[in-house]
């Protein structure tokens, strides 16, 4: 059984610039959350995917947008890069009525906006 | 609005317990969790509580629920170098997001 796997691990862009991040989920889960991590932070809810709708967003602007596939893998795009978008973006799966149990993590896209 | 609160550092000598400690604020979450993160890793789930549990016990792991006071505890027993990492609480608010704390970095000292 596969993990939750992202990709890049590291991405440097610079301000103003798009980014596109990526989410396989770990087999048989359909659900996608996506997460930003700030240096010493906590993470913080972006947005939820299911059956490829949002399906829950946190307080994040428009540019914060994404993706689910029919795979159930998904991407995160980010328009128009600030500096304070530096941070480790975590995806998470889950299948529904389990994410009582808690989410898979992935390790993370570290992003660093110059 | 939900908030989580967690102390920031935690130093112990290996052997000996571990005792990490978290307040919530939402009275409606259904469920608790606490997560591990080593550097430059992804999140690792330990363990979760329904909010109708007081305890859980799983092999060196203890939870503990005050429901009343929203304050939840992680006791580690025979914290050994392999348990250094920050570990981070979590309330799942809402029907589809966790919300977490700032985590508590925890040092095992040899």
């Amino acid at each position: 059984e596969t993990g939750v796997t992202q990709s890049p691990t590291h991405l440097i862009k610079t301000r103003g610039q798009q980014v596109t991040l990526r989410c396989s989920s770990q087999s048989g889960h359909n659900t996608v959350s996506w997460y930003q991590q700030a240096l010493g932070q906590g993470p913080q809810f972006i947005f939820q995917y299911y059956r490829e709708e949002e399906n829950g967003r946190g307080n994040f602007p428009p540019r914060f947008s994404g993706l689910q596939f029919p795979n159930y893998s998904s991407e995160l795009n980010v328009n128009a890069l600030e500096l304070d978008d530096s941070a480790l973006y975590l995806c998470a799966s889950s299948f529904p009525g389990q994410g009582s149990y808690g989410y898979t993590f992935g390790s993370g896209t570290r992003l660093t906006v110059v | 609005g939900e908030d989580v609160e967690q102390s920031l550092f935690l130093s112990v000598r290996e052997g000996d317990s571990s005792v990490i400690n978290c307040t919530y604020t939402d009275s409606s979450s259904t469920y608790l969790y606490w997560y591990k993160q080593e550097p430059g890793a992804g999140l690792q789930l330990l363990t979760y509580i329904f909010s109708n549990m007081d305890m859980k016990q799983d092999q060196r792991l203890t939870v503990l629920l005050n429901k009343k006071d929203k304050h939840l505890s992680l006791r580690i027993a025979d914290t050994q170098t392999g348990d250094s990492a920050i570990y981070f609480c979590a309330e799942r608010a809402g029907a589809n997001n966790l919300f977490f704390g700032t985590g508590t970095r925890l040092t095992v000292i040899p």
